[in-house]
């Protein structure tokens, strides 16, 4: 069964503080994706990863893959207020059916 | 971007009635829709495979009596939450899944969700 867990649950944080949050994932796969999520909404796309190495960048959000390793990170440059929300990474199940696992989510909340 | 459509957004409604949740792809047509639920601060756990023509696919542990799932066209599934009650209450998202090669190899595209609440 595959299994994705994020570390932090919960990240608490100043402005202007970088920080990383990382995925991993029990099984192979080479497709990987961030959302966000703010409370009440639905979920907003971020990045999609698409092979071992692969790194995107979006304003001061930064993600990588890294296959080999199952690990994917999220690192956050100069955190602003308006980052505050809910971080998921999910991946494509290995059954063909493009079903998504999702991470166990990343509560962040940056401090003003 | 590829626009999904998901109606109504919030719906409270009496225990032991039956809701049903539609989920519309606008701009593209999807074989294959997916529905989630979502309990408040917990992450979103995949229900079923909607596709179309066909009969859905359950997760483990998903009634599928209880949750029925109606794929009729390339554009709309259902979801109708049958005899509904309070443990019921949930945010439920649907995706759709776009052809292959469109929309930046994004397979997932994610409806605004809806809110549950039955007393």
């Amino acid at each position: 069964e595959l299994k994705v867990e994020q570390n932090p649950l919960f990240l608490s944080m100043q402005e202007g503080k970088n920080y990383t949050i990382y995925c991993n994932y029990s099984t192979t796969s080479d497709r990987l994706y961030w959302y966000r999520q703010d409370p009440g909404k639905s979920l907003e796309s971020l990045f999609v990863l698409l092979s071992n190495g692969a790194v995107k960048q979006e304003g001061r959000l930064m993600a990588s893959l890294d296959t080999k390793a199952r690990l994917s990170t999220l690192h956050i440059t100069a955190a602003v207020h308006d980052l505050s929300a809910t971080y998921f990474c999910a991946v494509d199940s290995t059954s063909g059916t493009y079903k998504y696992i999702f991470g166990t989510g990343t509560r962040l909340k940056v401090l003003a | 971007g590829a626009v999904v459509s998901q109606h109504p957004s919030w719906v409270i409604c009496k225990s032991g009635t039956s809701v049903k949740i539609e989920c519309r792809s606008l701009d593209f047509q999807a074989t294959t829709m997916f529905w989630y639920r979502q309990f408040p601060k917990q992450s979103l756990m995949l229900m079923a495979t909607s596709n179309e023509g066909s009969k859905a696919t359950y997760e483990q542990g998903v009634e599928k009596d209880k949750f029925l799932i109606n794929h009729a066209s390339l554009t709309l599934s259902t979801l109708t939450v049958t005899s509904a009650h309070p443990e019921d209450s949930s945010f439920y998202i649907c995706s759709a899944r776009s052809p292959r090669g469109s929309y930046s190899n994004q397979p997932q595209h994610f409806g605004d969700g809806t809110r549950l609440s039955i007393l």
